[in-house]
């Protein structure tokens, strides 16, 4: 069976660094994009950006891009989502997503919730 | 960047009625790469439909997808009261891959 599990809810303040993760299991995680998406409070989704972890191929949207980094060890079947300095509009549901072909959304996690706030 | 608008905004319908939500593109979708989402209070998304208009698995033939070029919709014929949610459409077929801003399809 496929799996997508994402990291506990995070509370951070603004300035601090955070690293959330997602893992794949009960498929070949080299294999498959693996997406990220945020859903601010009350509102849509939005795409940020994708990585292929066999070769760690990273693509953007452009309205992330230089906001977040995203990476993946393929040793540990594990995508990452990082932020090196949080600001309180970061405050969203982040979802990771395995990708079905050119990128479809079709075994997602069950979101990490992250809460920047003084 | 490929702007996806969906209408309406609300939909307020009753079990048993047909749906009929819309995705337009403010250009053509290569490929017909359009998937249909349905999300939950509390829920992540769900995939409904892919390449605009396969069924993704296990999900029941009363969805229906259609459309190519810059107009794509999501039909579902009789709605079931596990329907009502918040449906999203999004492209892949051009990078960065978009949402549209999501129809709320509610009880009436």
């Amino acid at each position: 069976e496929v799996q997508v599990v994402q990291s506990r809810a995070e509370v951070k303040k603004p300035g601090e660094s955070l690293k959330i993760s997602c893992k794949g299991s009960g498929y070949s995680f080299i294999s498959y994009w693996i997406g990220w998406v945020r859903q601010m409070p009350g509102k849509g989704l939005e795409w940020m950006g994708m990585i292929f972890p066999g070769d760690s191929d990273i693509r953007y949207s452009p309205s992330f891009q230089g906001q977040v980094t995203i990476s993946a060890d393929k040793s540990i079947n594990t995508a990452y989502l990082k932020w090196s300095s949080l600001k309180a509009s970061d405050t969203a549901m982040y979802y990771c997503a395995r990708l079905y072909g050119s990128g479809v959304g079709d075994s997602w996690g069950q979101g990490t919730l992250v809460t920047v706030s003084s | 960047e490929i702007v996806l608008t969906q209408s309406p905004g609300t939909l307020s319908l009753s079990p048993g009625e047909r749906a009929t939500l819309s995705c337009r593109a403010s250009q053509s979708v290569s490929s017909s790469y359009l998937a249909w989402y349905q999300q939950k209070p509390g829920q992540a998304p769900r995939l409904l439909i892919y390449g605009a208009s396969d069924r993704a698995t296990g999900i029941p033939d009363r969805f229906t997808g259609s459309g190519s070029g810059t107009d794509f919709t999501l039909t579902i014929a009789r709605l079931e009261p596990e329907d009502f949610a918040v449906y999203y459409c999004q492209q892949y077929g051009n990078s960065p891959y978009t949402f549209g801003q999501g129809t709320k399809l509610e009880i009436k």
